[in-house]
């Protein structure tokens, strides 16, 4: 089965600074997809960014990026720049990309403290 | 576009009663999900729906939870009758049949249950 895991409970970065969350995963499959969900207080989860297995470029998004290392099942998030708007919980989740019917597997989260 | 529609934002219920969620998925999205996210911990899968078909309800405890998808569109999360380990988050969302594409979350109910 497949997990997914953030060792990190919680993170704490000043402004302006960078900061990275880590997340490894377990799984025997060579096709799927990885991504990164934050959740603020509102509780609505929302993507932030996604990873495909097959490729090797790591994935940004503005101030958000990826360091993606498959042989390591290593899926790491990078936030530079940090912004007090980007305080909350960070999930890591898996989907295998061929079957199963896109199930998202979860991370248990990192919850990010911004400083100003 | 419209996001996820969820209701009730809160509910509070006795241990025993039954309460029903509600969920409205972004207009063309074939599959539907809910999700439980116990206060601190990740949100775990209770069923998908792909259309008004039943995917994937392999976690659903289903001596007390039932959900249904009738007309592929809306959908309804039921609990009868309640256990205080139900205290919760209920996520419900949708998604394209992409599977690169992520999934659209609604704002969830918050559950507890005394």
């Amino acid at each position: 089965a497949q997990t997914v895991t953030q060792s990190q409970p919680e993170m704490s970065v000043q402004e302006a600074e960078t900061v990275t969350l880590s997340c490894t995963y377990d799984t025997s499959e060579s096709d799927y997809y990885l991504f990164w969900y934050k959740q603020p207080p509102s509780r609505q989860m929302i993507l932030v960014i996604r990873q495909e297995a097959y490729k090797q470029q790591n994935a940004t998004e503005n101030r958000f990026s990826v360091n993606f290392q498959k042989a390591a099942k290593s899926f790491s998030l990078k936030i530079s720049d940090s912004q007090l708007g980007d305080a909350a919980m960070y999930f890591c989740a898996y989907r295998r990309g061929n079957t199963g019917g896109f199930k998202t597997i979860f991370g248990a989260g990192t919850r990010l403290f911004v400083k100003a | 576009e419209a996001g996820v529609a969820q209701s009730p934002r809160y509910k509070i219920i006795e241990k025993r009663q039954s309460v029903a969620f509600w969920c409205n998925p972004i207009s063309g999205h074939a599959t539907l999900y809910w999700y439980q996210q116990i206060l601190g911990q990740g949100p775990k899968l209770l069923i998908q729906f792909q259309n008004n078909g039943v995917v994937d309800d392999s976690q659903l405890p289903k001596d007390r939870f039932s959900a249904e998808r009738l007309k592929g569109v809306d959908s309804t999360l039921k609990i009868q009758p309640a256990k205080l380990e139900d205290s919760a988050v209920y996520l419900c969302a949708s998604s394209l049949d992409s599977l690169a594409g992520g999934y659209t979350f609604g704002s969830g109910t918050r559950l507890t249950v005394v």
